[in-house]
């Protein structure tokens, strides 16, 4: 399998643009999560869907920020509109039902908002 | 209620030394301890996961080991190696509860094992 598959893996965009950031979890998995990882807070986990439907999206910074999984293989982040400090790593991963605390992290997006 | 507390920030060890990192946790409800492993530029990767029921568990050179009365649990790297170098990060998770699936993350530990 091809692993938690995420894009774009780097993203530079000015103050007020919208961006989208986008996950294909491994095949057959039932839980996706998106992370934002910063050295300031560590691991935070924004949001997480089971069967695409979203569970907890407590972790969501503000209303800037949603996330839509349309199906089980395809999920997007997005940020409207971005600010500096909106910068960080975000990571999706997923998981099987029955193991959904053993997750699988993708590569990551590096996104620089300035 | 929710935290897990991560120490040491950082951690130097030479190689073949024992690398220690420890955690604390409140809420009594967790019942999954995993330790994920982050190599820079990459996401992190589940290393080793223990639940309450047991105080250890080996898997070759790494150790959790469990105090559920003190609600602290560690990770010890036998014979560390410039390899290991790498963020190290505990959780912890309520398999029962609502929340099944989601992970509370400390604050990771940079570990450098000098050759």
């Amino acid at each position: 399998d091809a692993g938690v598959i995420q894009s774009p893996r780097h993203e530079v965009t000015e103050m007020g643009q919208e961006v989208t950031l986008r996950c294909k979890p491994i095949s057959g998995h039932d839980y996706l999560f998106w992370y934002r990882q910063t050295m300031m807070r560590g691991l935070e986990l924004l949001i997480y869907f089971n069967n695409n439907v979203p569970i907890d999206d407590s972790g969501m910074p503000e209303d800037r920020f949603s996330a839509k999984m349309p199906n089980a293989s395809f999920s997007t982040l997005k940020i409207q509109p971005s600010e500096p400090r909106d910068s960080a790593v975000y990571f999706c991963a997923s998981s099987l039902a029955g193991l959904a605390e053993t997750q699988y992290f993708g590569p990551g997006t590096r996104l620089l908002v300035l | 209620q929710q935290q897990v507390k991560q120490s040491p920030q950082s951690l130097i060890v030479q190689k073949g030394g024992i690398s220690i990192i420890n955690c604390a946790y409140e809420n009594t409800a967790f019942d999954y301890f995993p330790w994920y492993q982050q190599f820079p530029g990459k996401g992190p990767a589940l290393l080793i996961a223990i639940r309450p029921d047991v105080s250890e568990k080996k898997e070759g050179r790494f150790t959790i080991s469990f105090n559920k009365s003190a609600k602290q649990f560690s990770l010890h790297i036998m014979d560390s190696q410039p390899g290991d170098s790498a963020t190290y990060f505990c959780a912890a998770s309520n398999a029962g509860g609502t929340s099944y699936g989601k992970l509370t993350f400390g604050q990771g530990t940079i570990l450098t094992v000098h050759p």
